[in-house]
């Protein structure tokens, strides 16, 4: 089992959606929760990171984090063509210097 | 800002030859890593350093070697390239060293990538 999993997707949603994108993982011991954004043939770039449980919102997107479940949600609203991407989540123990990265899901939000 | 550069941007290899990936950075992070990326298995870290000097294995580091002579470098190095190895390889950079409470020095920055083919 991996010790973070994702689906894939794709995901397909119309412009103006709001998308819900999630994250399960097996180690407690992870604290800090990161999504990143990857656009085709490039590299990924950080979206949100939150430490612990709880929300964090940035304009039309929210990460929330629930640590008694171990599930991590990216929330993204009113979606425009320009969020197709894939997005991963990635997470890592408190004195750790690696990150554990999802495998990633693809959205593609159309006009 | 340069952030993450790498090259080449695209190589083609034969079975059995050398090559070197480069990655710089110019923000004077102490923590840089090298992954791979294959479809359905996400990004997966082949090795990784968290000064220079100091370098460690990560989740895949078979038929690879690094070294960290200075700061701003950390090259990848193929020594004899299998067919296995054809995937997209990206080089990153942190400010973090081990231990740093301060989630902002654990983020790390992206380089756009080499897409590497061997045949």
């Amino acid at each position: 089992q991996k010790e973070v999993e994702q689906d894939p997707g794709p995901l397909s949603v119309p412009e103006g959606a709001i998308v819900s994108l999630n994250c399960t993982y097996s180690n407690s011991a992870f604290q800090y929760f990161m999504w990143y954004r990857q656009y085709s043939r490039k590299g990924p770039e950080l979206l949100m990171y939150t430490y612990s449980s709880g929300n964090k919102e940035d304009g039309r997107f929210t990460a929330q984090v629930d640590k008694s479940s171990k599930y991590i949600s990216l929330f993204i609203r009113d979606s425009q063509p320009s969020d197709s991407a894939t997005y991963l989540c990635a997470m890592k123990a408190g004195t750790a210097s690696k990150l554990t990265f999802g495998t990633g899901t693809r959205l593609q939000v159309t006009l | 800002n340069a952030g993450v550069t790498q090259t080449p941007k695209f190589q083609v290899l034969k079975t059995g030859q050398s090559m070197t990936l480069q990655c710089a950075q110019d923000m004077n992070h102490e923590y840089m890593s090298w992954y791979r990326q294959d479809p359905g298995m996400g990004l997966r870290l082949i090795h990784y350093s968290v000064g220079a000097g100091i370098t460690d294995q990560g989740e895949v580091p078979n038929g690879y070697n690094v070294s960290r002579s200075t700061t701003e470098d950390f090259p990848l190095r193929l020594l004899s390239a299998a067919p296995s190895q054809t995937s997209v390889y990206f080089c990153a950079s942190s400010y973090s060293a081990p231990g740093r409470a301060d989630i902002a020095k654990n983020i790390q920055y992206f380089g756009a990538g080499t897409r590497l083919s061997v045949l």
